[in-house]
């Protein structure tokens, strides 16, 4: 167990449709990654949050939407899905924002199978 | 924009041989991690490199940095059939940016 908590492990929804998944770092970490993995991409950043605000901000589409809450948990919501949605999506957490080694530690991943 | 490769993709080696496996990356950047991920499994870090000629080692795997090149290189030295996995390079300029990954199998 890494300490960086994903729900849910699996999901299964069809085109179209909305969802939310939801991470919680591990303690004392103020920094969380979201991150899509695929066959054909690779791992591709989506979006840090650093203690509540938004970092940095990488290839997330505008359907996808993403918040970091007071209690430090993080939400990535995805909306109008589409086939190609389908993914794992990784969330990772570090203590740091910026300064120093950031090293993630990386949650066991939602897998989104939309069909 | 930060463009981080990796060579090669897929490795198919016997146990007991020696092997590298190159990170090359476009921007200036003196952080350069090394993670592993297992088969439907997450992602583990195994090395953390933050200077020009940084070395790392643990067990059978040793990790370097060479900043001016903008390389790192994963070696592994008589590789055990524990070692397959898929290794991802990543460096930071701003944010963390992955390679492809290398898919390693280590044959008996």
């Amino acid at each position: 167990d890494s300490g960086v908590t994903q729900t849910p492990k699996h999901l299964i929804t069809a085109t179209g449709q909305r969802v939310t998944l939801r991470c919680s770092p591990r303690s004392g970490d103020l920094s969380v990654y979201w991150y899509q993995q695929s066959l054909d991409q690779g791992l591709q950043f989506l979006i840090q949050y650093y203690n509540g605000e938004e970092r940095a901000k990488g290839n997330i589409l505008e359907r996808f939407s993403a918040q970091q809450f007071p209690d430090l948990h993080s939400e990535l919501n995805l909306s109008s899905l589409e086939l190609g949605d389908s993914a794992l999506y990784f969330c990772a957490s570090s203590r740091s924002g910026d300064s120093g080694a950031n090293v993630l530690t990386f949650g066991a991943g939602s897998r989104l199978t939309v069909l | 924009e930060l463009k981080v490769e990796q060579n090669p993709l897929f490795l198919s080696m016997q146990e007991g041989k020696n092997y590298t496996i190159y990170c090359n990356y476009s921007t200036t950047s003196d952080r350069l991690y090394w993670y592993r991920q297992d088969p439907g499994k997450s992602l583990e870090s195994l090395f953390v490199l933050l200077s020009n000629g940084a070395v790392k080692q643990e067990g059978r795997l040793m990790a370097s940095l060479d900043t001016k090149a903008r390389l790192s290189t994963l070696h592994i030295t008589a590789a055990v059939h524990d070692l397959s996995a898929t290794y991802f390079c990543a460096v930071e300029a701003q944010k963390l940016v992955f390679g492809q990954g290398t898919r390693l199998t280590i044959n008996p």
